[in-house]
């Protein structure tokens, strides 16, 4: 069936530096989400990309979708203490499928 | 204020005890969908809901099941939990289902389930 690999599972930073997730799907997407996971919290919906190769900006955070469909990253420049959590990328297979599949998260710390 | 709700938040059980765990939006939002997260494994969607009357399995719908019968309400049910199932549960709903905009996906607090 459809997965979605996400890397890395975790990453340390320090306050001020860059940081990349990346989402590699198996199949095709019809579009894809991205959430941020608070220690002890629910998941809060970030942002959709649906059009192959859209970039979306959201302040310090660049949202991309692959010109295939199949990938795609979310960078945070400038990280900052408020960072901290986990990031999901989440994307359904087809666009009459209400099936989503999430990555297995990267987990970011930013040390201060 | 919108907002997805599940209850109970905290559910001890034991094996084979029948459990519902409700879930209700308030934004008239057509999708709705239940999901598991374990450690190392991410959320895994369990079944979801296009509209009332309309589910579908997920990628880990055995040994639940759920019922749509009006547009607010999509409850999780567990016929005979097994200690497998111990996990945290989340509810969330969007607006509806399409390659469009609008798919916010809203998640409720969460349901932390220890089946003994």
């Amino acid at each position: 069936g459809q997965q979605v690999m996400q890397i890395p599972q975790y990453q340390h930073v320090q306050e001020g530096e860059d940081f990349t997730t990346y989402c590699n799907s198996s199949t095709t997407l019809s579009n894809i989400q991205w959430y941020k996971q608070r220690p002890g919290g629910h998941p809060v919906f970030l942002i959709q990309l649906v059009k192959s190769g859209e970039v979306k900006k959201q302040k310090r955070l660049t949202f991309q979708f692959g010109e295939a469909k199949k990938n795609s990253s979310l960078h945070i420049t400038a990280t900052q203490t408020t960072d901290v959590g986990t990031y999901f990328c989440a994307g359904y297979g087809s666009s009459n499928t209400g099936k989503l599949i999430f990555g297995q998260g990267t987990t970011l710390q930013v040390k201060p | 204020e919108a907002q997805v709700t599940q209850n109970p938040r905290y559910l001890i059980t034991v094996t084979g005890k029948k459990l519902t765990v409700t879930c209700s939006q308030n934004m008239n939002h057509e999708y709705m969908s239940w999901y598991r997260q374990d450690p190392g494994l991410g959320l895994r969607q369990i079944y979801y809901s296009m509209n009332v009357e309309v589910t579908d399995k997920g990628d880990v719908p055995e040994g639940y099941k759920v019922s749509r019968k009006e547009k607010r309400n999509f409850p999780l049910i567990l016929e005979s939990p097994s200690p497998n199932q111990t996990s945290l549960y989340f509810c969330a709903s969007s607006y509806r289902r399409g390659a469009g905009g609008g798919e916010t996906q809203y998640f409720g607090p969460g349901t932390r389930l220890l089946v003994l």
